[in-house]
């Protein structure tokens, strides 16, 4: 069964500062990973989507990377900015024909102005 | 990029009543829906796939006849929680899957079961 974990649980930086949100999963036969954001009491919002093929996709100041021999995914947010507090949640969808996602609990982002 | 639409965002209901979910894809038509559960401080975990025009595949440990989930057309899926008790109290989110851009969900509905 595959288990994702989400470290760290929760993080709070100044404004400014690089930053690296680290997923790891068990099972490393996936079909693609997705990193999402979730606002207090909100759905997810699809950042990035790195297929099984691919090592690494960018958008604006994101980037997410993935070693999937290694279980591991990285997201990589540069200059952070206050708006950018949220939830980030790493998610999978295992191979095999398997739908529906496998998700982390999450990394809770504050970032103080 | 492809929009699911979820209401209600938030409902609050008696003990023993049962409530409706619908979750709409707004500008793409989905043959299969998902539905999650989120507990506080729990990550989302799948509750059941949801198909156009079939029966839906529950995951373990979640009662089908408790959550009753209708996909009778390609572009609305339905959760209905019924009987609902205090423990039932969650976050459900529905979500598709959308080819090339991964999965996409719903705004959620806040479910208070007093």
């Amino acid at each position: 069964k595959q288990e994702v974990t989400q470290i760290p649980a929760a993080l709070s930086v100044p404004e400014g500062e690089n930053l690296v949100l680290n997923c790891s999963f068990t099972d490393s036969a996936i079909y693609n990973l997705q990193w999402f954001r979730q606002d207090p009491g909100k759905g997810l919002t699809s950042l990035l989507l790195i297929q099984s093929s691919q090592r690494e996709q960018t958008s604006g100041r994101l980037n997410a990377s993935l070693d999937k021999s290694s279980g591991r995914s990285t997201l990589y947010i540069a200059a952070s900015q206050p708006g950018d507090s949220a939830t980030y949640l790493c998610a999978v969808r295992s191979g095999g024909g398997a739908d529906g996602l496998t998700f982390g609990k999450g990394t809770h982002l504050i970032i103080q102005p | 990029g492809a929009v699911v639409s979820q209401h209600p965002s938030r409902v609050i209901c008696k003990s023993g009543t049962s409530v409706k979910i619908e979750c709409r894809s707004l500008d793409f038509q989905a043959t299969t829906m998902f539905w999650y559960r989120q507990f506080p401080k729990q990550s989302l975990m799948l509750m059941a796939t949801s198909n156009e025009g079939s029966k839906a595949t529950y995951e373990q440990g979640v009662e089908k006849d408790k959550f009753l989930i209708n996909h009778a057309s390609l572009t609305l899926s339905t959760l209905t929680v019924t009987s609902a008790h205090p423990e039932d109290s969650s976050f459900y989110i529905c979500s598709a899957r959308v080819l090339l851009e991964g999965y996409t969900f719903g705004s959620g509905t806040r479910l208070t079961v007093v």
